[in-house]
């Protein structure tokens, strides 16, 4: 089946440190990949998608890379904030079908200042 | 466009009440969906409509769940004799149709429900 694990947290860093949150996937099919972001009280944003092997999702410095040799797709940033706070959930959904989305159990990142 | 609003945000009621939340989607998505979220852990997926057609629904949308999306437009997702395994937060979200590829999808702000 399909399924998605991440990384425990909770996250704890100081501000400007570098973030890696690993993601690794099973899938039967092809699946594009994505990481929400939820911040307290509220629901998921899309934070960044890659649809295809070695594609690189980005957005407000977050990056991570589908890498089909190792079924992963870890989330980076070089720089976190205070602001970044929040759960970050990897998900990833099977081209065709309804695209159903099959998410990890969420990491929360902890920044202080 | 306002996004997929959610209503009520929170709600509050006695084991074995019957409980209805509201989800308005992006007005150009024909396809809407509903996952429940429990604490600590992802979203799951419980139901999808392409239009105003069920088209899926979750081992975990027992009996006393139901769905509709009447016109295709917004949708209401029930829950009949509430039980305190029933809280959680409940969302909804809406996509287009691909032409091609895969996306994420729209979600809103979620209807946290507690059952006391």
């Amino acid at each position: 089946g399909n399924s998605v694990t991440q990384m425990e947290g909770p996250v704890t860093l100081s501000e400007e440190a570098f973030l890696t949150i690993n993601c690794t996937y099973t899938a039967t099919g092809y699946p594009s990949l994505f990481w929400y972001v939820q911040y307290p009280g509220e629901g998921l944003q899309l934070l960044l998608k890659a649809t295809k092997a070695d594609d690189k999702g980005s957005n407000k410095g977050f990056e991570a890379t589908y890498r089909k040799e190792t079924t992963s797709f870890h989330l980076e940033k070089g720089s976190v904030q205070v602001s970044d706070s929040a759960v970050y959930f990897c998900a990833l959904s099977v081209l065709g079908g309804f695209q159903k989305l099959v998410f990890g159990t969420g990491t929360r990142l902890l920044v202080s200042p | 466009d306002t996004g997929v609003s959610q209503n009520p945000r929170h709600k509050i009621t006695k084991r074995g009440q019957n409980v209805t939340f509201r989800c308005d989607p992006i007005s150009e998505h024909n396809r809407l969906y509903w996952y429940r979220q429990t604490l600590g852990q992802g979203p799951e997926f419980l139901t999808y409509f392409q239009n105003e057609a069920q088209l899926e629904k979750s081992r975990l949308l027992s009996d006393r769940f139901s769905a509709e999306r009447p016109k295709g437009s917004f949708s209401t997702l029930e829950i009949q004799r509430t039980e305190q395994g029933d809280s959680a937060m409940y969302l909804c979200a809406s996509s287009p149709s691909p032409a091609w590829g895969n996306y994420g999808y729209t979600f809103g702000s979620g209807t946290r429900l507690t059952v006391v």
